[in-house]
This record gives structure tokens, sequence and C-alpha cells, in this order.
């Protein structure tokens, strides 16, 4: 099994709200990553996660708030987001921090009105 | 200033037509080059890692290939389902962790 799952697929939310984005692997990969993707341009890296610790802040926001409950899932929490947040988020998974041959999920599609 | 660079930005290739798409690089120190394919609304696909300058990887119609500055993508004889966009992407050694810097990407039509 190859496959990073992100779930939802699609989601809108209002400046207001408070919504999670969930990403869950079973290859047994040890590093975790929250990437931002906008149209036409490549993945942005937001947050690495390694051996269930965040090693790694791209000095984002805090209104993005990662989390890492366990080895195999990565949560993303959403609260007070601009319209400039909107974006595709792409979780992505490797074995380890140093190798970053990453396996990506499909994204969660978000839109913030 | 680590950068890394693709071209063309787009290329329109007639099915059978073959062709490379070029992936240039400079950073302080390379641990590893990537190739990823991406669709439309997904999430990128990983195709290759290329370690050391003379180093080749092949599969099916691809063949990814490494230099001291560059790399480059080869189609051969590509179908209308390799249409999408390449990605490149460089591990380069950081001063307090290993950086993944990813190109701009260039995006690839394969027409009938």
């Amino acid at each position: 099994d190859t496959e990073v799952t992100q779930t939802p697929k699609h989601l809108v939310m209002g400046m207001t709200n408070k919504k999670s984005l969930k990403c869950e692997q079973h290859m047994g990969h040890r590093a975790m990553y929250w990437y931002k993707q906008k149209a036409k341009k490549p993945p942005e890296l937001m947050f690495v996660y390694s051996y269930e610790k965040l090693s790694i802040n791209e000095s984002v926001p805090s209104r993005f708030s990662p989390e890492c409950p366990n080895s195999s899932l990565l949560n993303l929490h959403l609260h007070a987001l601009q319209p400039e947040d909107s974006a595709l988020y792409l979780c992505a998974s490797s074995a380890d921090r140093v190798q970053t041959e990453a396996f990506f999920g499909q994204g969660t599609r978000l839109t913030v009105v | 200033e680590d950068q890394v660079t693709q071209s063309p930005e787009a290329l329109r290739l007639q099915e059978g037509e073959s062709s490379s798409l070029n992936c240039s690089y400079t950073v302080s120190g390379l641990r590893g080059l990537f190739w990823y394919r991406q669709d439309p609304g997904k999430g990128p696909e990983f195709l290759f890692t290329l370690y050391s300058a003379g180093e080749e990887k092949e599969k099916e119609r691809l063949k990814a290939t490494l230099t001291k500055k560059e790399s480059f993508l080869h189609i051969t004889a590509p179908k209308p389902e390799d249409s999408a966009t390449y990605l490149c992407a460089v591990q380069a050694r950081g001063t307090s962790y290993d950086k993944v810097i990813f190109g701009p990407g260039t995006s690839l039509s394969v027409i009938p």
C-alpha cells in the first residue's frame, strides 16, 4: 500500500469557521508533511513532522495548526482563515526526514469565503 | 542562493514525437533530485530519484538523467496519457536542515 489518504477532498469554509484536514498513511513512514499549492505554482512546504514531532515550521501563520496524533495520522487545524489561504493542501510522507522521496495524497481543495 | 528552474514552461507534442524536459539547479550541496508527475487537481506522483552525476533511471516511456548542474526527463514516443505537469525537486544541504526546493514545472500536452 503506497497510498496517502486525505479527507475531505473539497472544503468550503467561512473566515470565522474552524475546520480540520486529515491525512493518513500506512506505509510505516516516519516523516509527514503539509504542503500548500496555489494554481499553476509548485508545492510550498508548510510543516514537517519527524517521528511524530514537529521538526520544521516554514514560518506559517498561527491560523494553521498542525497535529500528529500518531505515526500514521496528520491533521491540519484551520481557524480564522483568509480568502488568500484558498489553495490545494497536500499531505505527503516519506520513510524518514532525510529521505524526501515523498508520496503525496490527492489533496484537499480549500476555498475560504 | 539555492534555485531550481525548469524549461520549457509548456510543451506541446504530437503523439509519438519524442522530446526532453530540463531541470537546472544551483544548490550548495545536492543530496538528491526528484521527478514528479502531477495531473490537474491531484497530488504529485513520484517518478524518480537521482543522487549522483551520470545516474540514469527509466520507467516505461520516461528516462531521467543527471549531470552536475541539470537533469533531463526524456519522453520517448509519448502518448496522450502522458499529458501532465512534470515537477523537478531538489534536496539541498541547508544550515539547519536539508531543504527541498521544487521547480516551477513543465506543462506537457500530447496531442493525438
